[in-house]
């Protein structure tokens, strides 16, 4: 079983519309969350960290399940700029072990389309 | 603005010809990372620096090494460049354990 699985996508989404994707962690032991955005080609950006109550920047809202593991993006009024490939990533903690070892997801492919 | 560069952005070389690759941050944070990243896969993590503190990743080839010769630059050589080495190459910072920021990547090719 992989450490953080997400579903690859694509989501085709209308212009407007709301999409929602969820991300799995393994380790239940893992410190603190993050949503990065990809654009092709290019480096990932930190979109959000992901905080236990639940946090918003915008027209993007994060969740944490930590009972089932999982954690969630909502993009609200999605924009044709919204495209891209959107990685979880779990920080598992601070062991000597783990330490700075970030666990990223293969991503969730988002296109908006017009 | 503070920021991780990366030199160059596209590096061309040939099978078995030594490349190496630069990062410099100006966000003065103690750690600096390498990752290699595949078309359609997450990054893989190579190694960092916890200040001078190096920590090689256990599947990292011994083809890759990396110098940090003060907290601003990171550098990433390989010794004998593959086919399979051909990726992007990231440099990644991050203030202790905190969110990691990254450069916009060196696209190595291996002709």
């Amino acid at each position: 079983r992989k450490e953080v699985e997400q579903d690859p996508g694509p989501f085709n989404v209308p212009e407007g519309a709301t999409v929602a994707f969820n991300c799995t962690y393994s380790n239940s032991a893992s410190q603190s969350f993050f949503w990065y955005r990809q654009d092709c080609r290019k480096e990932p950006k930190l979109l959000m960290s992901v905080y236990s109550s639940g946090n918003e920047d915008g027209r993007f809202t994060a969740q944490l399940n930590r009972a089932s593991q999982y954690i969630s993006l909502l993009i609200r009024d999605s924009k044709l700029s919204d495209s891209a490939t959107y990685l979880c990533v779990v920080n598992p903690g601070e062991t000597t072990d783990s330490w700075g070892k970030l666990q990223f997801g293969a991503g969730t492919q988002v296109v908006v389309t017009p | 603005d503070a920021m991780v560069i990366q030199n160059p952005r596209y590096q061309v070389t040939q099978f078995g010809k030594p490349v190496t690759l630069s990062c410099s941050q100006t966000l003065n944070h103690n750690v600096m990372y390498w990752y290699q990243q595949k078309s359609s896969q997450a990054p893989k993590l190579l190694f960092h620096y916890y200040d001078k503190d190096f920590n090689n990743e256990a599947d990292t080839p011994d083809n890759f090494q990396s110098r940090r010769p003060n907290t601003s630059f990171c550098f990433l050589d390989i010794r004998s460049p593959g086919l399979g080495d051909a990726a992007m190459y990231l440099c990644a910072t991050s203030r202790g354990a905190a969110e990691q920021f990254f450069g916009p990547g060196t696209r190595l090719t291996v002709l």
